[in-house]
């Protein structure tokens, strides 16, 4: 019974180029969210999508970062044209219903030189 | 001032102690998550709650939501529970907004 599987671990990337962040939810879970943790801060929300479609991304900056949930695979989190200040743990967390406890992943942590 | 505020922010314990991890926020909730971060960073979540007490094995968490605090403790801790505790209240509507506290980071020594 596998947990929420996010990949890879670690990314590095020079900057502008592109970074994709995959995240596969607990089986059964329709709902997946995405955070941001800057190093030495706290987690910071990014998007809410429920398959297929974005309910929330107020939290997501408006250029270079794309999110999809897609009917069938797993759920993208796309930066374009990485910056340095991109550089930060990126966790995925699911759940079966909106109110219900998150389930996290592992993190992928990007580097970006 | 912050949202919401943990403390301590550091904390070393011999294995064994009971240990207790406040949070304090100012905005208004319908849950808050308790969190752990182990090295390595994956988070964990230990309990989610809107009122009262819950109890997972050694841990127990407790919220007043009229106070606007919640309580994390550990008995007879163990040097495995070493990580980063974070409470995270979650504003209204949506319980997936949670303001995530920057964390308590405990060490416990065998």
């Amino acid at each position: 019974n596998a947990g929420v599987m996010q990949n890879p671990r670690h990314l590095v990337r020079r900057r502008g180029q592109e970074a994709r962040l995959r995240c596969s939810p607990v089986k059964g879970h329709s709902h997946v969210y995405w955070y941001r943790q800057l190093p030495e801060e706290g987690l910071k929300f990014m998007v809410y999508l429920q398959k297929e479609n974005i309910i929330d991304e107020s939290g997501m900056p408006k250029e270079r970062f794309s999110a999809e949930f897609p009917k069938e695979g797993p759920s993208i989190l796309r930066i374009q044209q990485v910056v340095r200040g991109d550089s930060a743990a990126y966790f995925c967390a699911s759940s079966p219903e909106q109110a219900s406890p998150l389930h996290f992943g592992n993190g992928t942590r990007l580097t970006v030189t | 001032k912050n949202e919401v505020e943990q403390s301590p922010q550091n904390l070393t314990a011999q294995e064994g102690e009971f240990i207790t991890i406040n949070c304090s926020y100012s905005v208004g909730i319908s849950a808050l998550h308790w969190l752990q971060q182990h090295p390595g960073g994956g988070i964990v979540s230990l309990f989610m709650l809107s009122s009262g007490k819950k109890k997972h094995g050694r841990l127990i968490a407790t919220i007043n939501i009229q106070e606007k605090h919640s309580s994390l403790h550990i008995t007879a801790s163990h040097p495995r529970d070493s990580a980063v505790y974070i409470c995270a209240p979650s504003e209204p509507p949506g319980t997936y907004k949670y303001i995530f506290g920057t964390g308590t980071r405990l060490k416990v020594l065998a």
